[in-house]
């Protein structure tokens, strides 16, 4: 059974804790993408790994950090500096990492308390 | 960069009516784009996608077709269903990322 896989599918954190947000993809993708979407918005890239060992920040990289040491996982870490950090967090993937189809896991509920 | 936007937040179709959602993208430059379907609480799932070397792209009740002109494309559902309630995203890829548009609601009136 192939896809993405996105856990825990909903998280509860005390304000100034750290949270990781695990991602897992069993199609052979060399690339992967962490969104956030919050309510009435569209997606924002907050990183993405078109191989492993390598990742760019995107549009919103700030407070968060990302890891790439094994080709089906990118986990993101929500850090204490992201000011804002309740939000849906989605996890993708690509085949190559240029102009192809994302392909989406099903997403974590992160909520700060 | 690219800046995605959506012609109107919400849209309400009768049962059977035929749907069209409308997207602009800012930069020439994209070359391929994306149309998702996003129910509450999951991840967005593709349902069709165009190249810039084409103008129309028919999959299963659904055709995109861009305008390289105007930057505009758009999305046609025909015959709407129930099952097509949901929030519907354009993205634009440009620069090795995709830039999404906030969503249009659409809602299906039995």
């Amino acid at each position: 059974d192939g896809g993405i896989t996105q856990s825990p599918k909903y998280l509860f954190r005390k304000e100034g804790q750290n949270v990781t947000l695990s991602c897992e993809q069993n199609l052979n993708h060399d690339a992967m993408y962490w969104y956030r979407q919050d309510p009435g918005q569209g997606l924002r890239l907050i990183y993405y790994s078109q191989i492993v060992n390598d990742f760019q920040k995107g549009d919103i990289a700030e407070g968060y950090s990302v890891s790439r040491e094994k080709k089906e996982s990118f986990p993101l870490t929500v850090t204490s500096a992201q000011k804002n950090p309740t939000a849906f967090y989605l996890c993708a993937s690509n085949p190559a990492g240029g102009a192809d189809t994302q392909y989406f896991g099903p997403g974590t509920r992160l909520t700060v308390l | 960069g690219e800046s995605v936007g959506l012609h109107l937040p919400t849209l309400s179709v009768q049962e059977g009516d035929n749907s069209i959602i409308n997207c602009a993208y800012s930069n020439s430059a994209s070359d391929y784009f994306i149309w998702y379907k996003q129910e509450s609480g999951k991840g967005p799932q593709f349902i069709i996608d165009i190249r810039s070397n084409m103008d129309k792209r028919q999959g299963q009740r659904v055709t995109v077709l861009l305008n390289k002109t105007v930057k505009h494309l758009s999305l046609q559902i025909a015959a709407t269903q129930p099952g097509d309630s949901a929030v519907y995203f354009c993205a634009a890829y440009n620069d090795y990322k995709l830039s999404f548009g906030a969503g249009t609601t659409v809602t299906v009136r039995a």
